[in-house]
């Protein structure tokens, strides 16, 4: 019963270094996206994909890149790693739609020095 | 666009205790889709509950309890009864269909901390 796995769950980059955020489902879901958790600003939406092939923007897409190549994997990709880029980042999927009950992956920790 | 707000940022009960969690929402959209997640000290994030736009009956789950009203745009959460384990962060959330499709929506989250 693996869900919604993430890697790594910490990591420390230095400013202009770059990195990319494992995620992978086994679920066959369609729907995948990714979060970025900041204290008193709740999840915000960076990127999500409908499908293999499939992606599009969310609140907070500047400085990060995502393609989806495979229904099961759905990478983020910090171009040049930022202070502000500090937070915690949380994959999530659902079958289908954003208007279906999320599966969360347990997140990653990124500081940027 | 939409727009999800949990003025509460913390509520502090002791055991025994019920709690309510406030969640206001707006969107220009009349099919959309509202939620509640909890995040405990453990960081996962946990689906709870699920509501469209067109169903205003209040929900029940053992101790929780969801009251949906589209007249006041409020989607609130009580916990009956509060236990050490209720102790998280609540989120709730709203995905509309047409003008945000796509994009679910959370608010800030309020912690909610139950002392024995």
């Amino acid at each position: 019963n693996a869900g919604v796995t993430q890697t790594p769950k910490f990591q420390v980059l230095k400013t202009g270094q770059s990195m990319t955020l494992q995620c992978a489902q086994d679920m066959n879901h369609e729907y995948m996206s990714w979060y970025r958790q900041d204290p008193g600003m709740g999840l915000r939406l960076i990127h999500y994909s409908v499908g293999a092939g499939i992606t599009d923007q969310g609140e907070v897409p500047n400085g990060y890149n995502v393609s989806r190549s495979t229904t099961e994997d759905f990478p983020l990709r910090l171009l040049s790693a930022a202070p502000s880029q500090t937070s915690v980042y949380f994959c999530a999927s659902s079958l289908q739609t954003p208007f279906e009950k999320l599966f969360f992956g347990s997140g990653t920790q990124l500081s940027v020095l | 666009a939409q727009k999800v707000t949990q003025a509460q940022t913390e509520i502090s009960v002791v055991e025994k205790e019920d709690v309510t969690l406030d969640c206001v929402y707006e969107t220009r959209d009349t099919t959309y889709y509202l939620f509640w997640y909890k995040q405990p000290p453990s960081g996962e994030l946990v689906f709870l509950i699920r509501r469209n736009s067109f169903d205003e009956q209040n929900e029940i789950s053992g101790r929780y309890s969801w009251n949906f009203q589209k007249s006041t745009s409020s989607f609130n959460f009580t916990i009956t009864a509060s236990q050490v384990v209720d102790s998280a962060v609540y989120f709730c959330a709203l995905s509309d269909i047409t003008d945000s499709w796509g994009k679910l929506q959370f608010g800030a989250g309020t912690q909610v901390v139950v002392t024995p």
